[in-house]
């Protein structure tokens, strides 16, 4: 069974940093790109980042460009993103999730997500 | 970037209905449309990718179809698991956006 657990949310200051983990198990993490989805309270659905299955392409939003650093680990089966520099509006719900298909591929299974909340 | 709009913004249907969601690329998307279905507090799930193939397990209820940069989601018929909220996302080049949502409810 495919399964993606993203840790490490909580409550951070406005300028701080956390780094999310998303750990995944019942595929071959190697074989898949990855990416990171958030979602405000209340709000819809923004795509954060992209990560080939070598690390050797990554793609940001312009709205954490420089401040958000994607990484992934293939020999945990892990994913990560780290956090520089929060702000409020970085408050949500960040979800990882697999691409099927490469680069244009869909998102076809998702993590439970981990809530990052960013107040003073 | 490309940006993607979605109609109606949320609707009322009943059981049985036949409901159907369009959603518009301000650009060329070829067929990179996916459609996602998300219920209260939980993750996405995948309905339909490349705007016409129909996700492992998903019901055949559901359908997509294209026309030019214009993308339909269609539910035949309406059944109560499917009151959710519907985004569309491209996934031809990055930033991969997403539609703003269409929230189906009770009628």
């Amino acid at each position: 069974e495919v399964q993606l657990v993203e840790s490490g949310g909580g409550l951070v200051q406005p300028g701080g940093s956390l780094r999310l983990s998303c750990a995944v198990s019942g595929f071959t993490f190697i074989n898949y790109s990855m990416n990171w989805v958030r979602q405000a309270p209340g709000k819809g659905l923004e795509w954060v980042s992209y990560i080939s299955s070598s690390s050797s392409t990554i793609y940001y939003a312009d709205s954490v460009k420089g401040r958000f650093t994607i990484s992934r680990d293939n020999a945990k089966n892990s994913l990560y993103l780290q956090m520089n520099s929060l702000r409020a509006e970085d408050t949500a719900v960040f979800y990882c999730a697999r691409a099927k298909g490469g680069y244009s591929g869909y998102f076809d299974n998702w993590g439970q997500g981990t809530l990052v909340t960013v107040s003073s | 970037d490309i940006q993607m709009t979605q109609s109606p913004s949320s609707l009322s249907a009943s059981l049985g209905d036949r409901v159907t969601i369009t959603c518009r690329a301000s650009q060329s998307i070829s067929s990179y449309l996916n459609w996602y279905q998300q219920k209260a507090g939980k993750a996405p799930e995948v309905l339909i990718y490349a705007a016409s193939s129909l996700q492992s397990g998903v019901p055949s209820r559901f359908s997509g179809s294209k026309s030019g940069t214009d993308f339909t989601l269609t539910i035949s018929s309406l059944q109560p698991e499917d009151f959710a909220t519907y985004y569309c996302q491209q996934s031809y080049i990055t930033p991969f956006t997403f539609g703003p949502g269409t929230k189906v409810d009770i009628k």
